[in-house]
């Protein structure tokens, strides 16, 4: 079956420091990576959404200069949080698909705390 | 601006009685429509989608859902829920436009023994 991990799970930094977080995929080609950020008492916001030989497409209000992406391969993503800041705590999650389907994966996702 | 609306913030059930989650969007054209779950303090898991074809589509661990273009609508249900459904549940749209899913706030759901 399709599985993601994601790791770190649990990861503390302190303020203006940066963190890394990273996703792989298991059983299935990730074609595509979503990462979703949950922050407390909110729902789930897409960060970015990379796609294998494509250009990476951020959201509103997420930027490469914040949240780099790398996604050099079909099992492989990672993200870093730069200089985070109280505001950029929360549950990230990475979400991976293959190519032409439409149903995300997710990881367990990697919850950032900022000191 | 496209939305997933979860109308309910917490539900509370218990044990063997069924349950139903409502969801609403408001998109249009052709929609790919899925539920989560999301047990406490960890990541989703898929449980459903639906796409095209039979409105009603079975999941995981007993959940169906029925989607209703009418009502622009996507319910999950279940007939008899265990202690173990207890978790926060994410209605998730996409149209063919969207990047990416949009999520709804989610609905807490409390299954008592």
């Amino acid at each position: 079956g399709a599985l993601v991990y994601q790791y770190p799970r649990r990861t503390i930094c302190k303020s203006g420091t940066s963190m890394r977080m990273e996703c792989q995929a298991v059983g299935f080609q990730a074609t595509s990576v979503a990462w979703y950020r949950q922050s407390p008492q909110k729902t789930f916001e897409l960060i970015a959404l990379s796609t294998v030989n494509s250009a990476i497409k951020y959201e509103q209000n997420f930027t490469q200069e914040k949240f780099p992406i790398s996604h050099p391969n079909l099992s492989f993503s990672s993200m870093t949080v730069l200089n985070a800041y109280l505001e950029d705590r929360g549950l990230y999650l990475c979400g991976a698909k293959g190519l032409g389907a439409e149903t995300l994966y997710f990881g367990s996702g990697t919850r950032l705390t900022v000191l | 601006t496209q939305t997933v609306s979860q109308s309910d913030a917490h539900v509370t059930v218990f044990e063997g009685d069924s349950v139903e989650l409502r969801c609403n969007y408001s998109y249009g054209g052709s929609i790919y429509l899925s539920w989560y779950i999301q047990h406490h303090g960890r990541g989703l898991q898929f449980l459903l989608k639906y796409y095209s074809g039979n409105p009603v589509v079975q999941g995981v661990n007993g959940f169906e859902a029925e989607f209703s273009k009418s009502d622009s609508s996507f319910h999950l249900r279940k007939a008899s829920v265990h202690w173990s459904d207890s978790a926060v549940y994410f209605c998730a749209a996409k149209n063919n436009y969207a990047q990416g899913l949009t999520f709804g706030l989610g609905t807490r759901v409390s299954v008592f023994p």
